[in-house]
């Protein structure tokens, strides 16, 4: 969905390195969230936030921080990368509206540790 | 490959048959169930939803059965195309402030 973008597409990165995954979104929705996806185990919950100033942290936070910069940026950031956060990350937008939760997923960051 | 899609459970269909993809969720409280589909490469895209008040709702070609008795969820695609071949998650929502809760997925493969 073009209206949720993710930079960068793909990043090779080393052990120990701090790297940054960015989200913008244009739907104007207050509900951002991180996501990995692993082989077999689905989507996971990194962080979340349901306004600028709002941070929560998800299921498997250990090892991630993020910043929510503005209503429509949320960053996600490895302070010191491990081979065991390669995985790809998906960012995703969403609006309680009257029928429930729908959530809007950026293409996703494909994340290479070595 | 791609690697979403190794280790998780596999449908395959002939092109022109109808698909039904299962799953079963585990909070009685959840009131709202979205399905997702995956492309290759691609994030997850919503597809079609139901409340618990409902027991079926249909979309185009698509259909969504909810069985609350026995905390289940299908998903039935008519008419299968090769455009169809993805992997699907099941989603759950108790509303308000709860996360939303998915599935592993199930990899629908549409043999031509």
């Amino acid at each position: 969905d073009a209206d949720v973008t993710q930079t960068p597409r793909n990043r090779i990165t080393k052990t120990g390195k701090r790297i940054m995954l960015e989200c913008s979104q244009t739907k104007g929705h207050d509900r951002m969230y991180w996501y990995r996806q692993d082989p077999g185990l689905g989507l996971r919950l990194i962080y979340y936030s349901f306004d600028v100033k709002d941070i929560n942290k998800g299921e498997i936070s250990d090892g991630y921080s993020v910043s929510r910069q503005a209503q429509a940026k949320f960053s996600l950031s490895l302070e010191s990368a491990i081979p065991n956060q390669t995985a790809l990350y998906f960012c995703a937008t969403s609006d309680l509206g009257t029928g429930g939760e729908t959530q809007y997923f950026g293409p996703g960051t494909r994340l290479l540790v070595l | 490959g791609e690697s979403v899609g190794l280790h998780l459970p596999t449908l395959s269909v002939q092109e022109g048959d109808n698909s039904i993809i299962n799953c079963a969720y585990s909070n009685s409280a959840s009131d709202y169930f979205i399905w997702y589909k995956q492309e290759s490469g691609k994030g997850p895209q919503f597809i079609i939803d139901i409340r618990s008040n409902m027991d079926k709702r249909q979309g185009q070609r698509v259909t969504v059965l909810l069985n609350k008795t026995v905390k289940h969820l299908s998903l039935q695609i008519a008419a299968t195309q090769p455009g169809d071949s993805a992997v699907y998650f099941c989603a759950e929502n108790s509303g308000g402030y709860q996360k939303v809760t998915f599935g592993i997925g199930t990899k629908l493969q549409v043999i031509p």
